[in-house]
Protein backbone atom coordinates (compact mmCIF):
# COMPACT_ATOMS: atom_id res chain seq x y z
CA UNK A 1 0.00 0.00 0.00
CA UNK A 2 0.80 3.75 -0.85
CA UNK A 3 2.13 5.37 2.06
CA UNK A 4 3.67 8.95 2.83
CA UNK A 5 6.44 9.99 5.27
CA UNK A 6 7.28 13.30 6.78
CA UNK A 7 9.57 13.17 9.43
CA UNK A 8 9.94 16.58 10.53
CA UNK A 9 7.49 17.51 12.40
CA UNK A 10 7.87 21.15 13.22
CA UNK A 11 11.19 23.03 11.55
CA UNK A 12 11.96 26.49 12.80
CA UNK A 13 13.52 28.92 10.25
CA UNK A 14 15.01 32.42 10.32
CA UNK A 15 12.74 34.40 7.44
CA UNK A 16 15.28 34.73 4.43
CA UNK A 17 17.04 31.57 5.13
CA UNK A 18 16.53 28.44 2.91
CA UNK A 19 14.35 25.87 3.46
CA UNK A 20 14.11 22.16 2.75
CA UNK A 21 10.83 20.26 3.81
CA UNK A 22 11.42 16.23 3.84
CA UNK A 23 8.80 13.75 2.27
CA UNK A 24 9.48 10.20 1.54
CA UNK A 25 6.94 7.49 0.00
CA UNK A 26 6.32 3.80 -0.60
CA UNK A 27 4.97 2.92 -3.72
CA UNK A 28 5.82 0.35 -6.10
CA UNK A 29 5.01 2.54 -9.72
CA UNK A 30 5.50 5.80 -10.78
CA UNK A 31 3.68 7.84 -8.19
CA UNK A 32 2.11 10.95 -8.62
CA UNK A 33 2.90 13.28 -5.67
CA UNK A 34 1.92 16.64 -4.45
CA UNK A 35 2.69 19.78 -1.87
CA UNK A 36 -0.01 21.17 -0.22
CA UNK A 37 -0.21 23.99 2.38
CA UNK A 38 -2.46 24.70 5.06
CA UNK A 39 -2.72 28.36 6.53
CA UNK A 40 -3.81 28.43 10.48
CA UNK A 41 -7.75 27.85 9.71
CA UNK A 42 -7.86 27.41 6.18
CA UNK A 43 -8.45 24.72 3.83
CA UNK A 44 -5.44 23.52 1.91
CA UNK A 45 -4.09 24.79 -1.34
CA UNK A 46 -1.83 22.95 -3.79
CA UNK A 47 1.86 24.23 -3.86
CA UNK A 48 2.96 21.66 -6.87
CA UNK A 49 2.62 18.05 -8.27
CA UNK A 50 4.57 15.55 -9.71
CA UNK A 51 3.41 12.95 -12.30
CA UNK A 52 6.29 12.41 -14.97
CA UNK A 53 9.08 14.19 -16.74
CA UNK A 54 11.22 16.56 -15.33
CA UNK A 55 11.95 15.63 -11.88
CA UNK A 56 12.24 19.38 -10.77
CA UNK A 57 9.15 20.94 -10.22
CA UNK A 58 8.14 24.51 -10.16
CA UNK A 59 5.06 25.86 -8.07
CA UNK A 60 3.59 28.35 -6.52
CA UNK A 61 4.50 31.00 -4.32
CA UNK A 62 8.44 30.07 -5.38
CA UNK A 63 8.72 26.69 -4.23
CA UNK A 64 9.77 23.67 -5.68
CA UNK A 65 10.08 19.99 -5.35
CA UNK A 66 12.83 17.69 -6.72
CA UNK A 67 11.31 14.06 -6.99
CA UNK A 68 14.42 11.19 -6.51
CA UNK A 69 13.14 7.62 -7.39
CA UNK A 70 16.44 6.85 -6.24
CA UNK A 71 15.56 7.61 -2.75
CA UNK A 72 11.96 7.85 -3.01
CA UNK A 73 11.61 11.15 -2.14
CA UNK A 74 10.25 14.65 -2.94
CA UNK A 75 11.13 16.84 -0.89
CA UNK A 76 10.07 20.31 -1.03
CA UNK A 77 12.46 23.59 -1.14
CA UNK A 78 12.52 27.46 -0.86
CA UNK A 79 15.43 29.75 -1.88
CA UNK A 80 14.42 32.39 0.76
CA UNK A 81 11.55 32.06 3.25
CA UNK A 82 9.64 34.66 3.85
CA UNK A 83 7.17 34.96 7.08
CA UNK A 84 4.44 34.30 5.19
CA UNK A 85 4.96 31.05 4.45
CA UNK A 86 4.53 30.28 8.00
CA UNK A 87 2.18 27.17 7.80
CA UNK A 88 1.75 23.12 7.76
CA UNK A 89 2.83 21.84 4.49
CA UNK A 90 1.68 18.26 3.85
CA UNK A 91 2.95 15.78 1.15
CA UNK A 92 0.28 13.31 -0.58
CA UNK A 93 0.96 10.52 -3.07
CA UNK A 94 -1.86 8.59 -5.16
CA UNK A 95 -2.71 6.15 -6.90
CA UNK A 96 -5.49 7.04 -9.69
CA UNK A 97 -5.02 4.24 -11.86
CA UNK A 98 -6.21 1.65 -9.57
CA UNK A 99 -7.35 2.73 -5.98
CA UNK A 100 -8.07 6.10 -6.87
CA UNK A 101 -7.05 7.14 -3.18
CA UNK A 102 -4.89 10.54 -1.91
CA UNK A 103 -2.79 9.24 0.86
CA UNK A 104 -1.49 12.56 3.35
CA UNK A 105 2.03 12.65 5.48
CA UNK A 106 1.42 13.83 8.74
CA UNK A 107 2.38 17.58 7.86
CA UNK A 108 5.38 19.46 8.99
CA UNK A 109 4.70 22.57 10.72
CA UNK A 110 6.74 25.97 9.16
CA UNK A 111 7.49 28.54 12.34
CA UNK A 112 9.28 31.80 10.53
CA UNK A 113 11.24 33.82 12.85
CA UNK A 114 11.97 37.85 12.09
CA UNK B 1 -12.47 26.57 -2.79
CA UNK B 2 -14.16 26.56 -5.65
CA UNK B 3 -16.19 23.81 -6.79
CA UNK B 4 -16.62 21.66 -3.41
CA UNK B 5 -18.88 23.27 -0.73
CA UNK B 6 -19.13 21.52 2.48
CA UNK B 7 -22.02 22.47 5.16
CA UNK B 8 -22.12 23.11 8.15
CA UNK B 9 -18.84 24.65 8.99
CA UNK B 10 -18.91 24.38 12.56
CA UNK B 11 -21.39 22.06 14.76
CA UNK B 12 -21.09 20.48 18.59
CA UNK B 13 -23.00 17.27 19.62
CA UNK B 14 -22.95 15.78 22.51
CA UNK B 15 -22.13 11.99 22.95
CA UNK B 16 -24.55 10.04 21.37
CA UNK B 17 -26.31 12.67 18.80
CA UNK B 18 -26.14 11.67 15.20
CA UNK B 19 -25.32 14.35 12.29
CA UNK B 20 -24.53 14.29 8.40
CA UNK B 21 -21.68 16.29 7.05
CA UNK B 22 -22.42 17.34 3.56
CA UNK B 23 -20.15 17.66 0.52
CA UNK B 24 -21.44 19.36 -2.90
CA UNK B 25 -19.57 19.52 -5.53
CA UNK B 26 -20.42 21.12 -9.43
CA UNK B 27 -17.03 19.98 -11.03
CA UNK B 28 -19.05 16.91 -12.42
CA UNK B 29 -16.17 14.97 -11.21
CA UNK B 30 -16.17 11.37 -10.06
CA UNK B 31 -13.82 11.02 -7.05
CA UNK B 32 -14.81 12.63 -3.90
CA UNK B 33 -13.36 11.87 -0.73
CA UNK B 34 -14.12 12.57 3.12
CA UNK B 35 -10.92 13.19 5.62
CA UNK B 36 -10.30 13.76 9.01
CA UNK B 37 -7.60 16.18 10.41
CA UNK B 38 -6.07 16.02 13.77
CA UNK B 39 -3.04 17.51 15.56
CA UNK B 40 0.68 15.30 14.51
CA UNK B 41 -1.71 13.12 12.40
CA UNK B 42 -2.15 14.83 9.27
CA UNK B 43 -5.02 13.82 7.26
CA UNK B 44 -6.66 10.46 7.06
CA UNK B 45 -8.82 9.43 4.72
CA UNK B 46 -12.15 7.86 6.08
CA UNK B 47 -13.77 6.48 2.89
CA UNK B 48 -13.91 7.28 -0.80
CA UNK B 49 -16.04 7.11 -3.52
CA UNK B 50 -14.32 6.13 -6.93
CA UNK B 51 -17.84 7.20 -8.63
CA UNK B 52 -21.63 7.30 -8.24
CA UNK B 53 -23.15 4.39 -6.13
CA UNK B 54 -19.37 3.20 -4.70
CA UNK B 55 -17.68 3.45 -2.22
CA UNK B 56 -14.82 2.16 -0.48
CA UNK B 57 -13.39 2.64 3.10
CA UNK B 58 -10.16 4.33 4.09
CA UNK B 59 -7.78 4.05 6.52
CA UNK B 60 -10.31 5.19 9.79
CA UNK B 61 -13.56 4.48 8.82
CA UNK B 62 -14.93 3.23 12.13
CA UNK B 63 -18.00 4.96 13.25
CA UNK B 64 -18.85 6.43 10.22
CA UNK B 65 -21.10 5.55 7.19
CA UNK B 66 -20.96 7.42 3.64
CA UNK B 67 -23.24 7.77 1.22
CA UNK B 68 -23.09 9.22 -2.70
CA UNK B 69 -26.70 8.70 -3.86
CA UNK B 70 -25.35 11.39 -6.98
CA UNK B 71 -22.17 12.27 -8.83
CA UNK B 72 -22.77 15.53 -6.75
CA UNK B 73 -23.10 15.19 -3.36
CA UNK B 74 -21.30 12.72 -0.69
CA UNK B 75 -21.95 13.00 2.81
CA UNK B 76 -21.03 11.82 5.43
CA UNK B 77 -22.78 10.64 8.64
CA UNK B 78 -21.57 9.74 12.15
CA UNK B 79 -24.77 7.50 14.07
CA UNK B 80 -23.65 8.25 17.49
CA UNK B 81 -20.99 10.80 18.08
CA UNK B 82 -18.30 10.07 20.15
CA UNK B 83 -15.50 12.74 21.55
CA UNK B 84 -12.82 10.45 19.99
CA UNK B 85 -14.71 11.80 16.37
CA UNK B 86 -13.96 15.89 17.34
CA UNK B 87 -12.09 16.70 14.04
CA UNK B 88 -11.81 18.70 11.35
CA UNK B 89 -13.27 17.25 8.61
CA UNK B 90 -12.20 18.17 4.72
CA UNK B 91 -14.30 16.68 1.67
CA UNK B 92 -12.18 16.70 -1.96
CA UNK B 93 -12.96 15.84 -4.91
CA UNK B 94 -9.94 14.69 -8.10
CA UNK B 95 -10.06 16.27 -11.09
CA UNK B 96 -8.40 16.11 -14.35
CA UNK B 97 -6.41 13.51 -15.53
CA UNK B 98 -2.65 12.51 -15.85
CA UNK B 99 -0.76 15.58 -15.56
CA UNK B 100 -3.61 17.91 -15.04
CA UNK B 101 -4.96 15.69 -11.92
CA UNK B 102 -5.67 18.22 -9.13
CA UNK B 103 -7.25 17.54 -5.57
CA UNK B 104 -9.48 20.43 -4.66
CA UNK B 105 -10.59 20.86 -0.62
CA UNK B 106 -13.71 21.77 0.91
CA UNK B 107 -13.19 24.39 3.65
CA UNK B 108 -13.57 21.92 6.40
CA UNK B 109 -16.34 21.00 8.82
CA UNK B 110 -14.80 21.58 12.40
CA UNK B 111 -16.67 19.33 14.98
CA UNK B 112 -16.61 19.14 18.53
CA UNK B 113 -18.22 16.29 20.44
CA UNK B 114 -18.36 16.69 24.04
Amino acid sequence: AQSVTQPDIHITVSEGASLELRCNYSYGATPYLFWYVQSPGQGLQLLLKYFSGDTLVQGIKGFEAEFKRSQSSFNLRKPSVHWSDAAEYFCAVADFSDTDKLIFGTGTRLQVFP
Amino acid sequence: NAGVTQTPKFQVLKTGQSMTLQCAQDMNHNSMYWYRQDPGMGLRLIYYSASEGTTDKGEVPNGYNVSRLNKREFSLRLESAAPSQTSVYFCAIVQGVGMNTEAFFGQGTRLTVV
